[in-house]
């Protein structure tokens, strides 16, 4: 495919379990973003990698939250213990990397996560 | 710290009427900016950016943007609207420093446009 794409696009989780969710980026593409979007708010970010390394995660908003992205293509957010305030649209976002320069992000359709 | 304020919520208006969606932005820096478009279901597509040179910026589907930076502004405006731009726009800034270029979003405008 050409874009980001995202799975699950639904998800449900009950109080407490533990959740996944999976990004693939675009083919080649060295960066790639997590963003957390509750109900009318706008995307907050929550972690980057460049290729594997996790370069900033100052956004995770616990430790329950964590990222991996451990060949330098797909990622996986994972939720652990999942509460309510976590119910939200989970995005991944991905673009190239030139040193020193902006390059676009492209978004995917993202992942929405409700925990009852 | 950087910041995005979109003082607008909601804005309604009427097919082939203009329209302008306000963003302001804090920042100690000089910043990029962006506005992107969310359609129901769907991931955000990029509407025109701001990364230098002309402050007047022209983007896709007749939208076009202009950089302040006296006023930190960074306003949306289309000169005349269709049903299908019925969405959720956001703007975006991201420093030039930054070194991940993560965004900061603002809280999003609800375009309603009524027939």
């Amino acid at each position: 495919g050409a874009g980001v794409s995202q799975s699950p696009r639904y998800k449900v989780a009950k109080r407490g379990q533990d959740v996944a969710l999976r990004c693939d980026p675009i083919s080649g593409h060295v960066s790639l973003f997590w963003y957390q979007q509750a109900l009318g708010q706008g995307p907050e970010f929550l972690t980057y990698f460049q290729n594997e390394a996790q370069l900033d995660k100052s956004g995770l908003p616990s430790d329950r939250f964590f990222a991996e992205r451990p060949e330098g293509s797909v990622s996986t957010l994972k939720i652990q213990r999942t509460q309510q305030e976590d119910s939200a649209v989970y995005l991944c976002a991905s673009s190239s990397w030139t040193s020193g320069r902006y390059n676009e992000q492209f978004f995917g359709p993202g992942t929405r996560l409700t925990v009852l | 710290a950087q910041s995005v304020t979109q003082l607008d919520s909601q804005v309604p208006v009427f097919e082939e009427a203009p329209v302008e969606l306000r963003c302001n932005y804090s920042s100690s820096v000089s910043v990029y900016l962006f506005w992107y478009v969310q359609y129901p279901n769907q991931g955000l597509q990029l509407l025109l950016k701001y990364l230098s040179g002309s402050t007047l910026v022209k983007g896709i589907n007749g939208f076009e943007a202009e950089f302040n930076k006296s006023q930190t502004s960074f306003h949306l405006r289309k000169p005349s609207v269709h049903i299908s731009d019925t969405a959720e726009y956001f703007c975006a800034v991201t420093t030039t420093t930054s070194g991940t270029y993560k965004y900061i979003f603002g809280t999003g405008t609800r375009l309603k446009v009524l027939a």
